[in-house]
């Protein structure tokens, strides 16, 4: 149990593009949804924190213009890097959490901007 | 915010050995996790363990909440089992969000 998935696994985008990142909770219902990004060699730092049905929380530093969160369901959270350029080539990650305080990861989505 | 410290940053073991893993935090905290990032980049769940001790083949983890720190343990260890280990807590409610420590990199040889 306790499953998230993301859409897709890897993406190559040119510069000046929107992308979208999608994260699922397969087999359980998430009210709060996190997007995380990880540099090379680096930790994972929260972007974002989203509640089913409302406005995303973004952490100081993030750009909630270039990068917008919607939790349209308690099963799916989408994040989109709007007019991407290459500084935002990361690895992209998504988590879950249902009604407890463990978090469940998704496998995470590799962006290139050339 | 709350801070998070692992040590040590970088590991190497010979296959068989054991190792101790540490996470000092700053301030009190509701959620612990341990995870293993795999070289693809997943996050796997070791353990949710915000206090006492837990034990789950090989790995066991015990967090001394009164003094703020978490130690994972790897006994017997197996090549399969490096990749980078996190600590990451959480000092809100439920759904609240969590803060990474920098990682250590375990390197187990053959």
């Amino acid at each position: 149990g306790a499953v998230v998935s993301q859409h897709p696994s890897r993406v190559i985008c040119k510069s000046g593009t929107s992308v979208k990142i999608e994260c699922r909770s397969l087999d359980f219902q998430a009210t709060t949804m996190f997007w995380y990004r990880q540099f090379p060699k680096q930790s994972l730092m929260l972007m974002a924190t989203s509640n089913e049905g409302s406005k995303a929380t973004y952490e100081q530093g993030v750009e909630k213009d270039k990068f917008l969160i919607n939790h349209a369901s308690l099963t799916l959270s989408t994040l989109t890097v709007t007019s991407a350029h290459p500084e935002d080539s990361s690895f992209y990650i998504c988590s879950a959490n249902g009604q407890g305080y463990e978090q469940y990861f998704g496998p995470g989505t590799r962006l290139t901007v050339t | 915010g709350i801070q998070v410290e692992q040590s040590p940053p970088d590991l190497i073991l010979q296959e068989g050995a054991n190792s101790t893993l540490r996470c000092n935090f700053s301030d009190s905290v509701n959620n612990l996790q341990w995870f293993h990032q795999n070289p693809w980049g997943q996050l796997i769940n070791l353990f949710y363990i915000p206090s006492g001790t837990k034990q789950n083949g090989r790995l066991s983890a015990t967090t001394v909440a009164t003094e703020r720190y978490s130690l994972l343990y790897i006994s017997s260890s197996q090549t399969t089992d490096s990749g980078v280990y996190f600590c990451a807590v959480g000092a809100g409610g439920a759904n609240s969000k969590l803060t990474f420590g920098k990682g250590i990199t375990l390197s187990v040889r053959p």
